[in-house]
């Protein structure tokens, strides 16, 4: 089946560019997201990003899909200490209804 | 309400008990789903609803958990003699029905703990 692979940990300076890496196993996976967990809370949805594109941006966050290599990244500019949590990366494939998750990276900013 | 809701929200039991955990999803979402996660590990899927079928149960790791779901809404998880690696957060999600494209919307989850 399906394995979706993400880096645990990562730590920045408040300020710097965080990028947290995910690699997905399926090509036929369509639709790749990230979420955030927050300490005590469930998952939010972040972005999202079809698999014909090659780059989202949403503010400060900036998703990079290379097909090819089965590999997304998010990047968040400007991080800031409420960016702490983890981020979990999930695939979805066309014929299901089920999305694989990762096992989340969890980044800590520091000051 | 606008989320997803999961009751109660901290749960206590002495090892042995029965323990029902409550999922009310987003309004109008036809799907429905369980996952365990436990300290320090990723996501583990346990059930998926469509309406009131369980189209993929392949999730439950034992006899001892069931779910169902009724009027296409409230989903409940059901442990029965619950054991101390039973100890996680449950969390739920809802979604709307489409191959492929899963966007989901979790609830803040059940915190389990047994004695």
């Amino acid at each position: 089946g399906e394995d979706v692979e993400q880096s645990l940990f990562l730590s920045v300076r408040e300020g710097d560019s965080s990028v947290i890496n995910c690699t997905y196993t399926d090509s036929s996976s369509t639709y790749l997201y990230w979420y955030k967990q927050e300490p005590g809370a469930g998952l939010q949805l972040l972005t999202y990003i079809f698999s014909n594109m090659d780059m989202k941006q949403d503010q400060r966050l900036t998703v990079l899909l290379n097909k090819k290599d089965k590999h997304l990244s998010l990047r968040i500019a400007d991080t800031q200490t409420g960016d702490s949590a983890i981020y979990f990366c999930a695939s979805g494939e066309g014929g299901s209804y089920i999305p694989t998750f990762g096992r989340g990276t969890s980044l800590i900013v520091h000051p | 309400g606008a989320g997803v809701s999961q009751s109660p929200s901290n749960k206590v039991t002495e090892k042995g008990k029965d323990v029902e955990l409550r999922c009310d999803p987003i309004s109008g979402h036809t799907a429905l789903y369980w996952y365990r996660q436990s300290l320090g590990q990723g996501l583990e899927f346990l059930i998926y609803f469509q309406g009131n079928s369980a189209p993929d149960k392949s999730g439950l790791p034992s006899d001892r958990f069931s779910a169902e779901r009724t009027g296409g809404s409230v989903s409940t998880l059901t442990i029965q003699r619950t054991q101390q690696e039973d100890s996680a957060v449950y969390l739920c999600a809802s979604s709307t029905t489409r191959q492929g494209h899963q966007p989901q919307h979790f609830g803040d989850g059940t915190r389990l703990s047994i004695l």
